[in-house]
């Protein structure tokens, strides 16, 4: 049973050009979390995500940033026009069931994006 | 203020030792969560509890609700056990997961 997968493992952008980020959750997890964690702080949420919804989106920032899950296929994290204060290490997160039942987050490896 | 404290940010120990991390929090939770992330980057959960204590191979986190902190402790220190340690809470009736600094722990043979 393969845990959360993300790709690309690390991305490279110039400034201006587009990042998308990939997450495919555990078999049977329906919800998907990603966050982001820039250099030296500590990690933050940025959207929760069920198939085909967006539950909650109140750590994105208002401009550059979509997320979507489609019904079929991954989880897509997309930042148009990167700039560097984007480079960041952005985890997914599934889980098979919403909260506030007894439910575990499973972490993907991270993307670690670098914007020259 | 953080609404996510850890103690301390940074630990330093000699293999063997009982190591204790601490979490305070200042908003109402549904769950608490203890996860380890190490220097290559990826994160591992370690714990998610709501009341008590659990224990894992070497590992214990414990929770009081009422004092809103938590305790992760290590037992036999090693140094396959350095690593950041980040307390996570989800508050009441939301998904999503407020993070602590994390505490970064490095054991020496």
């Amino acid at each position: 049973n393969a845990g959360v997968m993300q790709n690309p493992r690390h991305l490279v952008r110039r400034r201006g050009q587009e990042a998308r980020l990939r997450c495919s959750p555990m078999k049977g997890h329906s919800h998907v979390y990603w966050y982001r964690q820039l250099p030296e702080e500590g990690l933050k949420f940025m959207v929760y995500l069920q198939k085909e919804n967006i539950i909650d989106e109140s750590g994105m920032p208002k401009e550059r940033f979509s997320a979507e899950f489609p019904k079929e296929g991954p989880s897509i994290l997309r930042i148009q026009q990167v700039v560097r204060g984007d480079s960041a290490a952005y985890f997914c997160a599934s889980s098979p069931l919403r909260a506030p039942s007894d439910n575990e987050q499973f972490f993907g490896p991270g993307t670690r994006l670098t914007v020259l | 203020k953080n609404e996510v404290e850890q103690s301390p940010q940074n630990l330093t120990a000699q293999e063997g030792e009982f190591i204790t991390i601490n979490c305070s929090y200042s908003v109402g939770i549904s769950a608490l969560h203890w996860l380890q992330q190490h220097p290559g980057g990826g994160i591992v959960s370690l714990f998610m509890l709501s009341s008590g204590k659990k224990k894992h191979g070497r590992l214990i986190a414990t929770i009081n609700i009422q004092e809103k902190h938590s305790s992760l402790h290590i037992t036999a220190s090693h140094p396959r056990d350095s690593a950041v340690y980040i307390c996570a809470v989800r508050g009441i009736n939301t998904d999503k997961l407020i993070f602590g600094t994390g505490t970064r722990l490095q054991v020496f043979p």
